[in-house]
């Protein structure tokens, strides 16, 4: 069966340059989330999207912004990139935004800044 | 505030032996609880829900209100069961959640 998928797997990016992740949620899934994982850390909820429309917003940082487009693909975008934001992102897809709904998760996609 | 505590960062049980992870949490209205596994090199996935009260490859987890706590247990640990476990939270408003940091099981043969 289709899974969530991410791009890139991995990402290397110097500190002050802009990086942009992709999330594909499973076929027919309309819901799209997007976690943060530092090291030793727990996942933190970042941003929702359902329908293309921004559904929740956790600790999302202002220098991050993300959409849900028309194929309901999503796209994280993070500019002036800080070391401290080395983490592994996650992106979950679900049929629904309600809480009842099993969130599927990408395999992540892990970001490096130096 | 949610908070989600597995108190285990790593966990090593013998094959055969009984496997118990723990999941403390802290929430004031009736949140639901998850178990996600993610073996290795794969993407995390979801182990069991409290609400469907089901056995998924031999594990369960009761949701106990009074300790809040939602530990996952099976009775004999199998070496395919090592990975990495999470439990997690989802509030009963909004649709986040909220996931504890891991509890590495190694299960030796």
């Amino acid at each position: 069966a289709a899974g969530v998928i991410q791009s890139p797997r991995h990402l290397i990016k110097e500190k002050r340059e802009t990086a942009t992740l992709k999330c594909y949620p499973i076929p027919r899934h309309d819901t799209v989330y997007w976690y943060q994982q530092g090291p030793g850390q727990d996942p933190q909820f970042l941003i929702s999207f359902y329908e293309k429309m921004q559904s929740d917003k956790g600790s999302i940082p202002d220098r991050f912004s993300a959409q849900q487009f028309s194929d309901y693909h999503s796209e994280l975008n993070m500019s002036s990139l800080e070391l401290g934001d080395s983490a592994l992102y996650f992106c979950a897809s679900s049929l629904g935004s309600g809480r009842q709904e099993t969130q599927y998760f990408g395999p992540g996609t892990r970001l490096l800044v130096l | 505030a949610q908070r989600v505590t597995q108190p285990e960062k790593l966990l090593s049980v013998f094959k055969g032996a009984p496997v118990e992870l723990k999941c403390n949490y802290s929430y004031s209205g009736s949140p639901e609880l998850f178990w996600y596994v993610q073996y290795s090199r794969q993407r995390l996935q979801l182990l069991l829900r409290h609400i469907s009260r089901e056995s998924i490859k031999g594990f369960t987890a009761d949701l106990n209100k009074g300790e809040t706590s939602f530990h996952l247990k099976k009775p004999f640990a199998q070496e395919e069961d090592s990975a990495m476990y999470y439990c997690a939270l989802s509030p009963n408003t909004g649709n986040q959640f909220y996931f504890g940091t891991g509890t590495s099981l190694t299960v030796i043969p």
